[in-house]
């Protein structure tokens, strides 16, 4: 089983639409949570972190299930700028072998359209 | 304030030949590392730095060297580059991992 597993997509929504996307992890030691961006050959960016209690940045909202081992991203009012692949990220646990490297899932795609 | 900075951006290499990437980084992150990204595969972790004069082998460490001898600079090195190392390849660094990677903008390399 893979550590980080994405639904690869493409996710193809029209302007205006509400999507979402799911990720699960492996270790259920992990201990921070991130959602990244990337666009066509560009390096990966930060978009938010997850946090246990849920979290909220513009249109964006993403939730954390540590005893499903689940994070999702919810995206509203989708633009033709939020097109990109995003990336579901996990840490490791601080004194474990996997902390400080973060483990990237494979990517979801999404493409808007007008 | 550059962030992460890659050198070179692109290159050819012949089967066999060798090539340094380098990695500079003025944030005065601890922390570094080097992913490559390959269609269908992810980021994979090639090596990695948690300070100055520290490297670690990461997921797929295989033809790869590293250095760290300053705290702002980490370097990717392939010693007889294979067409399997056609790859992109991404360095990045963190103060507290807690709050996420800052990645530099990749080198395309090709090996032919």
């Amino acid at each position: 089983r893979k550590e980080v597993e994405q639904d690869p997509g493409p996710f193809n929504v029209p302007e205006g639409a509400t999507v979402a996307f799911n990720c699960t992890y492996s270790n259920s030691a992990s201990q921070s949570f991130f959602w990244y961006r990337q666009d066509c050959r560009k390096e990966p960016k930060l978009l938010m972190s997850v946090y246990s209690s849920g979290n909220e940045d513009g249109r964006f909202t993403a939730q954390l299930n540590r005893a499903s081992q689940y994070i999702s991203l919810l995206i509203r009012d989708s633009k033709l700028s939020d097109s990109a692949t995003y990336l579901c990220v996990v840490n490791g646990k601080a004194g474990g072998t996997s902390y400080g490297k973060l483990t990237f899932g494979q990517g979801t795609i999404l493409t808007v359209h007008p | 304030n550059a962030g992460v900075t890659q050198t070179p951006k692109f290159r050819v290499l012949k089967t066999g030949q060798s090539m340094t990437l380098l990695c500079a980084q003025d944030m005065n992150h601890e922390y570094m590392y080097w992913y490559r990204q390959d269609p269908g595969m992810g980021l994979r972790l090639i090596h990695y730095s948690v300070g100055e004069g520290t490297t670690a082998k990461g997921e797929v460490p295989d033809g790869y060297n590293v250095s760290r001898l300053k705290k702002q600079n980490f370097l990717l090195g392939l010693e007889s580059a294979a067409p399997s190392q056609t790859s992109v390849y991404f360095c990045a660094s963190s103060d507290r991992v807690l709050y996420g990677y800052t990645f530099g903008s990749g080198t395309r390399l090709t090996v032919v």
